[in-house]
């Protein structure tokens, strides 16, 4: 069974650009999150997806939008981006977030 | 707002010993449950043992317990029998009930010395 499934790995982009990451979660897993890991640091939330619906969002400016599918994947997008947005991405799912969640191993963005 | 402090920034313990990990955090909510988890070099956050709030009996998970004093605030980590591939970071988690976001501490670098 393969769990949270994240591309790419490592992405290089320089300042202004924009970036997509993408989640594929856990079979069975309908609710996703996303957390940006500075070096470091704890994972912060940025924001999470249920039935394609944002449902919750972190202190992350408007840059930081993300999309689910119906299949339950996700998108996560940042425009405009600054050197302080290098850190890992981490995608987390759950079928019931009581019970915890499932984490990929991130995506690993570097803005030069 | 919810806090996690995790005041030992790294820590190391030689094989088959025990170790305890120290977390500490604020709610003003009365029903959440708090998460250890684990993260090696290859960057996956690993579940390692949950606890309710609402559960007054402390969580086991084979060699992994945890010592969840409610009123102090206070969520510890014990690792007994300590392996090699113990070695990792260590993040406390917080969530309230009906508010799913994951508030994690800073962390624990835990070596494990053969």
């Amino acid at each position: 069974d393969a769990g949270v499934t994240q591309s790419p790995t490592h992405l290089i982009k320089t300042r202004g650009q924009q970036v997509t990451l993408r989640c594929s979660p856990k079979s069975g897993h309908d609710t996703v999150s996303w957390y940006q890991q500075a070096l470091g640091q704890g994972p912060q939330f940025i924001f999470q997806y249920y039935e394609e619906e944002e449902r919750q969002r972190g202190n992350f400016p408007d840059r930081f939008s993300g999309h689910q599918f119906p299949n339950y994947s996700s998108e996560l997008n940042v425009n405009a981006l600054l050197l302080g947005d290098s850190a890992l991405y981490l995608c987390a799912s759950s079928l019931d977030p009581a019970y915890g969640y499932t984490f990929g191993s991130g995506t690993r963005l570097t803005v030069v | 707002a919810q806090t996690v402090t995790q005041s030992q920034p790294e820590m190391s313990v030689q094989e088959a010993e025990t170790v305890t990990l120290s977390c500490t955090y604020d709610t003003s909510e009365n029903n959440y449950y708090l998460f250890w988890y684990k993260q090696p070099p290859s960057r996956q956050m690993i579940l390692v043992i949950r606890q309710e709030a609402y559960k007054q009996q402390n969580a086991t998970e084979n060699r992994f317990s945890v010592n969840f004093q409610k009123a102090a605030k206070s969520f510890s980590l014990k690792i007994s029998d300590s392996q090699l591939g113990d070695t990792a970071m260590y993040f406390c988690a917080l969530s309230n009930f009906g508010n799913e976001k994951l508030t994690f501490g800073t962390g624990t670098r835990l070596t494990i010395i053969p």
